[in-house]
């Protein structure tokens, strides 16, 4: 099966300057997730989906940081005004969410690695 | 609150030998554990979970982890170390008693396998 596609690879841009991140997950898939991950640590949930509707959003910086999945398929995630401390990768993952209240694990891109000049 | 803690930044082992991957968490009911290891440059790709049953869980690449319920821990293994198992490993936990959707990842830890 196709795996979760991310893109762009790599955005430099300047700080105050946006910028926008797309996810296509693995077909079928219900749950898309999108995680911040710094340099030297794990990876920390920005948002998660369930179909289209947001599921938990408890650490997304609102004011700066907006997420959208529209049709339930394909996500992007955006940052305007960019700051310095928003240099990651920003991951994008899937998942089959619950079977049998059993949490399915999630599949992950390979991300986009975002530098702030 | 769910949390979870890799105590250590690296492992060093030689090739050949046993490698072990410390994990310890805290939930407040049942806890759903899983290993992830990311290559550079890459995501993270599932390697094994623990939901419910046998507390010794096989994975990937040779890999298995030990449930154990009484110290909290969720330790990775590997009887036999290569040195292209040197990557960055996460445990992830999730609370199953709150009926929440997160997933918390630890720091991670890597692994230097030496030939």
């Amino acid at each position: 099966e196709a795996g979760v596609a991310q893109s762009p690879r790599y955005k430099i841009i300047e700080k105050r300057q946006s910028v926008a991140f797309w996810c296509n997950p693995i077909s079928g898939h219900a749950t898309l997730y999108w995680y911040q991950q710094i340099l030297g640590q794990g990876p920390k949930l920005l948002i998660q989906f369930q179909n289209n509707g947001v599921v938990d959003d408890s650490q997304l910086p609102k004011d700066r940081f907006s997420a959208e999945r529209l049709k339930g398929v394909d996500s992007t995630l955006k940052i305007q005004p960019a700051k310095l401390e928003d240099s990651a990768v920003y991951l994008c993952a899937s998942s089959l969410g619950s079977r049998g209240g059993s949490p399915q694990p999630q599949h992950f891109g390979d991300g986009t690695r975002l530098s702030i000049l | 609150a769910q949390s979870v803690a890799q105590p250590e930044d690296q492992v060093n082992v030689a090739e050949g030998n046993p490698l072990t991957v410390k994990c310890t968490y805290s939930v407040s009911g049942n806890p759903y554990l899983f290993w992830y290891v990311q290559y550079p440059n890459r995501g993270l790709q599932f390697l094994l979970k623990y939901i419910t049953g046998d507390n010794l869980v096989k994975g990937s690449y040779g890999f298995e982890a030990e449930f154990n319920k009484s110290q909290t821990s969720f330790h990775l293994k590997k009887p036999s170390a290569l040195v292209s198992d040197s990557a960055l490993y996460f445990c992830a936990v999730r609370d199953g008693a709150t009926g929440g959707f997160k997933t918390i990842f630890g720091a991670g830890t890597r692994p230097f396998v030496k030939a």
